[in-house]
């Protein structure tokens, strides 16, 4: 298994700001995946980020948007940019530890956009 | 492609009283199922997971699941709910055949147990 903790827990930010969240794991991972969860949602997949590599965006996200640091095998960061109140969300990350093994996820964080 | 699909946003049931969250998939090939619970405030736990051999899985807190083939279901169940069963349940799948490792994740069903 895989412990994951995020930071901030929460934040409430002013519109045209910017975020970062830090992911870290208790372990070394090849892969790491970013996730939004809106209210009343399920989770989108932002991102998957591998050390070494420029992050890979899904449909609807860029980088610009969402720039994705991963400097090692144990973590990452999302940078949420010029925040609107649309991107008030609860954003995830996850670890992957296998083709057919469980995915674990952090404890989000929880963005308020005002 | 791969999918999932859970009918109901919510499901009630009485606390003691069996409980029920339906999931069905479809992938080209043959799937991983697994199961997370959310509860309020919380991030994703994992509950369980099919990849081969028993069509029923038994998982954390007293549930179980069975993978049904010919139906592509992948129900989750408790014999008897308690309240603090109480969240938002996700259905996920990978397919195994050459398919994206990233799963799929169903919309999630809010499971409320009423004393």
């Amino acid at each position: 298994s895989a412990v994951i903790s995020q930071k901030p827990s929460r934040d409430i930010c002013q519109r045209g700001t910017s975020l970062t969240i830090q992911c870290q794991v208790d372990s070394q991972v090849t892969m790491m995946f970013w996730y939004r969860q809106q209210p009343g949602q399920s989770l989108t997949l932002i991102a998957t980020a591998n050390q070494g590599s420029e992050a890979t965006y899904e449909s609807g996200f860029v980088i610009d948007k969402f720039p994705i640091s991963r400097p090692n095998l144990t973590f990452s960061t999302l940078t949420v940019s010029n925040m609107s109140p649309e991107d008030s969300s609860i954003y995830l990350c996850s670890v992957d530890l296998g083709r057919q093994e469980t995915q674990y996820f952090g404890p989000g964080t929880r963005l308020l956009v005002l | 492609a791969q999918s999932v699909a859970q009918p109901e946003d919510q499901v009630n049931v009485a606390e003691g009283n069996p409980l029920t969250v339906k999931c069905t998939y479809s992938v080209s090939g043959n799937p991983y199922l697994f199961w997370y619970v959310q509860y309020p405030n919380r991030g994703l736990q994992f509950l369980l997971k099919y990849i081969t051999g028993d069509n029923l899985v038994k998982g954390s807190y007293g549930f179980e699941a069975e993978f049904n083939k010919s139906q592509t279901s992948f129900h989750l169940k408790k014999p008897s709910a308690l309240v603090s069963d109480s969240a938002l349940y996700f259905c996920a799948v990978r397919d195994r055949a050459g398919g994206s490792y990233i799963p799929t994740f169903g919309r999630g069903t809010s499971l409320i147990v009423h004393p």
